[in-house]
């Protein structure tokens, strides 16, 4: 059984503040991670993708994985009351076009 | 350049109804899956299909549930005999060849009376 475990929070942080978002997965296979950014009422949108070890840095976004720790995270810098969103992480096996595994997601809310 | 587009956007059916819902992924994508997001609950994956074929309905309910997704056309999602608890967010989503990225549809809301 694949699983993504995510703190449901909800994370408060004030506004500007660094806001940090953690995410671990079971299958050691898994080679494709992925965050979602989720607004009441709204569907899933794509804000960042990352395949290899290390840090990937998109705006105010920065998304972090270790593969031998089965751990993803994403922070977010000078973080605004629009952020304020559920974020979902979601996470890929090795074959091509496969389905996604997501957590039930983090609750962020950016307190201006 | 037209994102996944889904409809109807809200549906309200009475329990034994049938629920039909479509989607047609963006433009030049061959690949639709199909997520089903309960209240508080995370989404889930249904079914995955490409032009006319399914590859992967491991997460679809065995009965009452079906999905199709034809040369000409939308994918369709059809749920037979509702029940109150099929009510739920319906994503769909879409991806290019070879591309791990989905991108997703603004969702059904189903509603069973």
């Amino acid at each position: 059984q694949k699983e993504v475990e995510q703190n449901s929070g909800p994370l408060s942080v004030p506004e500007g503040a660094i806001a940090s978002l953690n995410c671990t997965y079971s299958d050691r296979g898994s080679q494709s991670f992925f965050w979602y950014r989720q607004y009441s009422g709204k569907s899933p949108e794509l804000i960042m993708s990352i395949y290899s070890n290390g840090d990937k840095e998109d705006g105010r976004f920065t998304a972090q994985l270790n593969k031998a720790s089965q751990y993803v995270s994403l922070l977010i810098r000078d973080s605004q009351p629009s952020d304020s969103a559920t974020y979902l992480c979601a996470v890929k096996g090795p074959a091509g076009n496969t389905p996604l595994v997501f957590g039930k997601g983090t609750r962020l809310s950016v307190i201006a | 350049n037209a994102g996944v587009m889904q409809n109807p956007r809200h549906l309200v059916r009475r329990r034994g109804q049938e629920a039909r819902l479509r989607c047609s992924p963006v433009k030049g994508h061959s690949h639709v899956y199909w997520y089903r997001q309960l209240p508080e609950e995370g989404l889930k994956f249904m079914v995955y299909l490409q032009k006319e074929n399914i590859i992967d309905e491991s997460g679809m309910p065995k009965e009452r549930f079906s999905a199709e997704f034809p040369k000409e056309g939308p994918s369709i999602l059809r749920i037979q005999q509702v029940v109150r608890g099929d009510s739920a967010a319906y994503f769909c989503a879409s991806s290019p060849p070879r591309n791990n990225e989905q991108f997703f549809g603004p969702g059904t809301r189903l509603t069973v009376l």
